[in-house]
């Protein structure tokens, strides 16, 4: 059974358009994070929930809007797309307090044309 | 901010070889974790270290916590084609998040 799964695995979009992409963890996790790797590789967290709520929002365009039906789902609704957004999006949960290691979903690749 | 440094940036090695890696942070660290990342997947945790000088293996990979508890290292033996991927180190400060490293490329030359 896959532990962190994130949907859609491709995306495809032209500039301006508002998307959504869909993380779910079936770990029993209280901690779900959202994180950004750019073209050289590098991850950087953009959101961190747990129990549903906020904890970290580093220095993320607020066109970008993380939402958290439960604590099981943690969803990333963009808006006003911009080229520059093209990236590979990995969602990861963690449990606080046990071994805090996140487990990482296999990414949406996004390509904003 | 924290800094995590993760060297070398690039490796380019025969099969067989050994392979060592390491990070270094400018504060005190209460975890490491050692990450690997196939092409075209998520980042897969292969190691996690919780107290200084704790030193783990995971079949031909081995990682250590450093005394200082500001570096990590992680070596791999006897190299293997699959070994071929990102290999990221992650920290987290004392009461501050986990940051990731910025990862080391490993290459096997046929």
């Amino acid at each position: 059974d896959t532990a962190v799964s994130q949907t859609p695995k491709y995306l495809v979009t032209q500039m301006g358009n508002d998307k959504s992409i869909k993380c779910e963890q079936n770990l029993g996790h209280d901690t779900m994070y959202w994180y950004k790797q750019d073209s050289k590789k590098f991850l950087k967290i953009m959101f961190s929930y747990n129990n549903k709520e906020l904890i970290i929002n580093e220095t993320v365009p607020n066109r970008f809007s993380p939402k958290s039906p439960d604590k099981a789902h943690l969803n990333l609704h963009i808006n006003s797309l911009e080229l520059g957004d093209s990236a590979v999006y990995f969602c990861a949960s963690s449990q606080v307090g046990g071994s805090e290691t996140q487990y990482f979903g296999p990414g949406t690749r996004l390509l904003v044309l | 901010g924290q800094q995590l440094n993760q060297s070398p940036q690039s490796m380019f090695i025969q099969e067989g070889e050994d392979v060592s890696m390491n990070c270094t942070s400018s504060s005190i660290f209460n975890t490491w974790l050692w990450y690997k990342q196939d092409p075209g997947e998520g980042p897969v945790l292969l190691i996690a270290l919780y107290k200084a000088g704790e030193l783990t293996s995971n079949g031909r990979l081995t990682a250590q916590f450093g005394i200082t508890r500001k570096d990590s290292f992680l070596n791999i033996s006897a190299s293997i084609p699959s070994d071929v991927g990102i290999y990221f180190c992650a920290g987290r400060p004392e009461d501050d998040k986990i940051i990731f490293g910025k990862g080391t490329r490993l290459h096997i030359l046929p």
